[in-house]
């Protein structure tokens, strides 16, 4: 187990619609990363956040938006819903802002855009 | 043309055998490589992780890494039934961890 809490597990849910993905990180872990997986494309990295603040961006939709709380915990929002957005959204967290600190990966959230 | 290239596989080797798995790179940037093992219905777990060019040894993982090829290679010896996962390359130029670049993975299936 990694430490790295994902929830929910799966979403299922109709194009148009916005769901938010959740994350708590490791304890002590300051940094939080969310990726998608898709089956064409691997693993593509989206956006990072150190202590509450943004601190990278990979290839994020403008649909997509993410945010890092106090608590250090972090959501992921999609939004307008395409079919192409399913794919399963993994969080992973590291103790620095990632230099050199190897990266912890949560379970991932299964989402269906039907 | 993806800039981290890996065979989807799967690759059906018999316990006890050397695997050797691959993955090809186009960005001259990268400078810092990983493996990750993902078990089906898990996260990625990382393996091992070098920078620059050279070998790295754990137990009965081996990587290696030839940036005048833009190629790197994992080798298990001694391949157990629990090796069976899909395992990914990643690598990153001076960003370390940050902005990682992952292959596709490569499955890996290995028979009692």
């Amino acid at each position: 187990d990694s430490g790295v809490t994902q929830t929910p597990k799966h979403l299922i849910t109709a194009t148009g619609q916005r769901v938010t993905l959740r994350c708590s990180p490791r304890s002590g872990d300051l940094s939080v990363y969310w990726y998608q997986q898709s089956l064409d494309q691997g693993l593509q990295f989206l956006i990072q956040y150190y202590n509450g603040e943004e601190r990278a961006k990979g290839n994020i939709l403008e649909r997509f938006s993410a945010q890092q709380f106090p608590d250090l915990h972090s959501e992921l929002n999609l939004s307008s819903l395409e079919l192409g957005d399913s794919a399963l959204y993994f969080c992973a967290s590291s103790v620095g802002e990632g230099f050199n600190s190897p990266l912890h990966f949560g379970n991932g959230t299964r989402l269906t855009v039907t | 043309q993806k800039e981290v290239e890996q065979d989807p596989g799967p690759l059906s080797v018999p316990e006890g055998a050397i695997v050797s798995l691959n993955c090809t790179y186009s960005n001259s940037a990268f400078q810092y490589f990983m493996w990750y093992r993902q078990y089906s219905r898990k996260g990625p777990e990382l393996l091992m992780y070098t920078y620059s060019s050279g070998n790295k040894e754990d137990g009965r993982f081996t990587a290696q890494v030839d940036k005048s090829s833009k190629y790197i290679s994992l080798f298990i010896r001694d391949s157990q039934p629990s090796d069976s996962a899909t395992y990914l390359c990643a690598m990153s130029p001076n960003t370390g961890f940050q902005k990682l670049v992952f292959g596709t993975g490569t499955r890996l299936l290995v028979s009692p």
